[in-house]
This record gives C-alpha cells, structure tokens and sequence, in this order.
C-alpha cells in the first residue's frame, strides 16, 4: 500500500507570494491533518480534514486555509507569505481521525 | 487543555545501554498516546500507540512504551541502544476536544554512541 505523498517537496517563494502544497492519503484514509514544523515552535497543529469538512482548526492566522476533496486529497494553502512561514509543512492521514496517523516526508517551504 | 512535556532536550546513551526518553502529559478524558521517530529530512515514523488495555505496549523496531495512569506518563524504552536508534523522538496525545487534535512534545534528540 502506497504511503502518504506530498508534492512538491521543496518550494522557494518570495515574501508576499502565495503557495499551495498538496497531499494524498494512503488509500481508504478519510482523515487528513497538517502540521508545521519549525525549529523554534516545533510541531504545530494546523487543520484537520475529515470526509472534504474541516473538523479542527490549530492557531495560526487565516493566511492559512486548506480544503480536502472527494477523493480525500488534501491542499493547503498560504497567502501573502511571510519569512516566518519557511518551515517543514507536513500531511498525516489515518482512517477516521482517532486511529494511528502516518506521515507524508513534508514540503520544505523557504520564503525568501 | 491538553499539552505534551519531553522533559530531555537530548538523552545520550552507548550502544548496548537500555535507553528511556521520557513523556508524561495532560489532557481531560481518556488518552491516546503515540510515539514517533524522524531522521533528518524526513518525515515521522509511527513508532507504537496506547489507545487501553495492557499499560506495556510494544512496537516496531524492538521500542517498547510504559503507560503509567497516575503518573501522566508514557515513557518510551528500549533494552539495547543501536546507533542506527540515533534521531528525534516525538512523544504525542490525541484527544477528543470537541474535535480530535493532536499535540506533540517538543522531541528529543536521542544519540547513540558506538
């Protein structure tokens, strides 16, 4: 069974630039979770998707947005970026939320 | 609210030695408690998971977790260190908060010496 993908594994942007990151979940996955890593606040919460509805939502400003679709792939996506935002941004899926979640390797995001 | 402490920035340890890297956490209601593992540009590996039932749960890699109710603790253990055991721990908690979320500790670095 094929893991969790997310593309592109590297972006660099400039400030004030937009991006959007995406990620597959393992097959039969509903759920999808974000999270950014950074080595200063570590591993924070961002959003979880379950069935295309966002059921959670972490502390980060509304520059942060995500959606799933039908097929449970996930996006998310980041406007007006500020040099704070280069980070690790990784995707976990697991089957409903409350069971065991697997990791994508991440988007390493540099905003320059 | 619920939150996660690593107490240990970084656990050295020589191969052969048993290693401990320690979690204890806070969160209302019944937890479910999970450790991870990341090697340097990767993302995290599911190491093993508390959801009930026996307080010692054994997962891959020859990791094995305690879980200790009165002491908010789930410590992570392993008999015999490998250097290849060498990277970032990630203690966690997944709770229902009108919505589940999971928190992570802030990780430990674990070295390996050979």
């Amino acid at each position: 069974k094929a893991g969790v993908t997310q593309t592109p594994r590297y972006l660099i942007k400039t400030r004030g630039q937009q991006v959007t990151l995406s990620c597959s979940p393992i097959s039969g996955h509903r759920s999808v979770s974000w999270y950014q890593q950074t080595p200063g606040q570590g591993l924070q919460f961002l959003f979880e998707y379950f069935s295309e509805t966002q059921r959670n939502k972490g502390n980060f400003p509304g520059r942060f947005s995500g959606r799933q679709f039908s097929n449970s792939r996930s996006e998310m996506n980041v406007s007006t970026l500020e040099l704070g935002d280069s980070a690790l941004y990784l995707c976990a899926s697991s089957r409903d939320g409350t069971d065991t979640q697997y990791f994508g390797p991440g988007t390493r995001l540099t905003v320059l | 609210a619920q939150s996660v402490a690593q107490p240990e920035d970084q656990v050295n340890v020589a191969e052969g030695n048993p290693l401990t890297v320690k979690c204890t956490y806070s969160v209302s209601g019944n937890p479910y408690l999970f450790w991870y593992v990341q090697y340097p540009n990767r993302g995290l590996q599911f190491l093993l998971k508390y959801i009930t039932g026996d307080n010692l749960v054994k997962g891959s890699y020859g990791f094995e977790a305690e879980f200790n109710k009165s002491q908010t603790s789930f410590h992570l253990k392993k008999p015999s260190a490998l250097v290849s055991d060498s990277a970032l721990y990630f203690c966690a908690v997944r709770a229902n908060t009108g919505g589940f979320k999971t928190i992570f500790g802030a990780g430990t670095r674990l070295f390996v010496k050979a």
